[in-house]
């Protein structure tokens, strides 16, 4: 099975801060990556998918970046709807897996 | 708009097997070649996917369930059901159905196992 490793497990930072998460796979996922919002009470939201392409409605102070091993998540300019926490997931073998999850707060 | 609706008894006893339908609006199960997903979440705890099952009827499991779950559809209904045997308390979650490579959600439902 494919591990997901993100850091930080948690992350605490100012409104306007440029945040981001890393999730490092175990094995080569080439682009098969997603990333999540979820704030408590509710179903996880798509952001990212194949690794670099922003959901539709999404806000575009997200991107995403990598390939192989290692992947990343931006937020340009954080804000105060970004609470919540953040995880990746990756469909390029089965069983399908999630990264731990980084909670965000804001300072 | 896409939506999705897990349903079922929120309390299921140990060693009995939880039952849950995930009900779908909008468009039919049967449109485009979509896989159907079941996700869980534990408190406090990160995502796990179950399995999943496509238009054709086939479908995958995670090794560590495989031997007590079954997910299937029901066209005539427009729904996917998910089957887990054999339950214990770990199997406490909030059970989420999911399409194709996550696009679109259930908003999940909360299922404890105890006596």
């Amino acid at each position: 099975d494919i591990q997901l490793t993100q850091s930080p497990s948690s992350l605490s930072a100012s409104v306007g801060d440029r945040v981001t998460i890393t999730c490092q796979a175990s094995q080569d996922i080439s682009h098969f990556l997603n990333w999540y919002h979820q704030t408590p009470g509710r179903a996880p939201k798509l952001l990212i998918y194949d690794a670099s392409n922003l959901e539709a409605g999404v806000p575009s102070r997200f991107s995403g970046r990598g390939s192989g091993t290692r992947f990343t998540l931006t937020i340009s300019s954080l804000q105060p709807g970004d609470i919540g926490t953040y995880s990746c997931q990756q469909y390029h073998n089965l069983p399908f897996s999630f990264g731990q999850g980084t909670k965000m707060e804001i300072k | 708009q896409l939506q999705l609706q897990e349903s079922g008894p929120g309390l299921v006893k140990p060693s009995q097997t939880l039952s849950l339908i995930c009900t779908v609006s909008g468009d039919s199960i049967n449109s485009g070649h979509y896989y159907w997903n079941w996700i869980r979440q534990p408190a406090g705890k990160g995502l796990e996917w179950i399995g999943r099952v496509d238009t054709t009827g086939g479908s995958n499991y995670h090794p560590s369930l495989k031997s007590r779950v079954t997910i299937s559809m029901d066209t005539s209904k427009n729904q996917v059901s998910l089957k887990l045997r054999s339950v214990t308390a770990a199997d406490t979650a909030v059970y989420y159905c999911a399409r194709g490579l996550f696009e679109y959600w259930g908003r999940g439902t909360l299922v404890t196992v105890s006596s």
